[in-house]
């Protein structure tokens, strides 16, 4: 089965930029979404298609796919940021969907 | 506004079963595809199974093949999932999401608060 690998914990600095990493084989070949995920709360979609945001999300979010590898970025990190970020991809083949294991992002 | 609302959960012993229910309204139901999702607790995000708009199209994880069955009643917007065969592995959150295709990839752009299944004797 087709795994994602995410870094299980990311910090950035109040106002600063955060990247969330999302590793997978050939993830190039495929698209990227994004959630949030705030304690006690469900998840949201943040990001899709590697780098589209829904309209509720500010423009401070924003994605990308480079080789093997796509990244979350967050800029002018706010407290309000705080939460577990998940990458997924669909399998056109299978029907399956992956999700990474979660990134726990702290602004400090 | 979407709104999708899971009911069904609980406290079930190993070997059980359960059926869950997710009310949608606020859009089309049956012109959109649709997700079960669950989160063990402290865990992750595991993706359970997911329909087509009429029921043509399918999945399942590995982990619940042959056990679960989803389906959906669309004059009712309903989604359902009916569990058998309980494990303590089963224990999670189970979140009702609506799936969405766009471009030809598909990704969950609105999701229920979800409803805790516990599997314990």
């Amino acid at each position: 089965s087709y795994e994602l690998t995410q870094p299980l914990s990311v910090s950035v600095a109040l106002g600063q930029t955060a990247s969330v990493t999302c590793d997978g084989n050939k993830i190039g070949t495929k698209n990227v979404h994004w959630y949030r995920q705030k304690p006690g709360q469900a998840p949201v979609l943040v990001i899709y298609r590697d780098n589209k945001r829904p309209t509720e999300i500010p423009e401070r979010f924003s994605g990308s796919r480079s080789g093997n590898t796509a990244t979350l970025t967050i800029s002018r990190a706010q407290v309000g940021d705080e939460a577990d970020y998940y990458c997924q991809v669909w399998d056109r083949s299978t029907g399956d969907v992956t999700f990474g294991g979660g990134t726990k992002l702290t602004v400090l | 506004e979407v709104q999708l609302v899971e009911s069904g959960g609980g406290l079930v012993k190993p070997g059980g079963s359960l059926r869950l229910s997710c009310a949608a309204s606020g859009f089309a139901f049956s012109s959109y595809s649709m997700s079960w999702v669950r989160q063990a607790p402290g865990k992750g995000l595991e993706w359970v199974s997911s329909l087509s708009e009429t029921s043509i199209y399918i999945f399942y994880a590995d982990s619940v093949k042959g056990r679960f069955t989803i389906s959906r009643d669309n004059a009712k917007s309903s989604l359902f999932l009916q569990m058998d065969s309980l494990r303590a592995e089963d224990t999670a959150v189970y979140y009702c999401a609506r799936w969405r295709e766009d471009t030809g990839t598909y990704f969950l752009d609105s999701w229920g608060q979800g409803t805790l299944v516990t599997v314990s004797s």
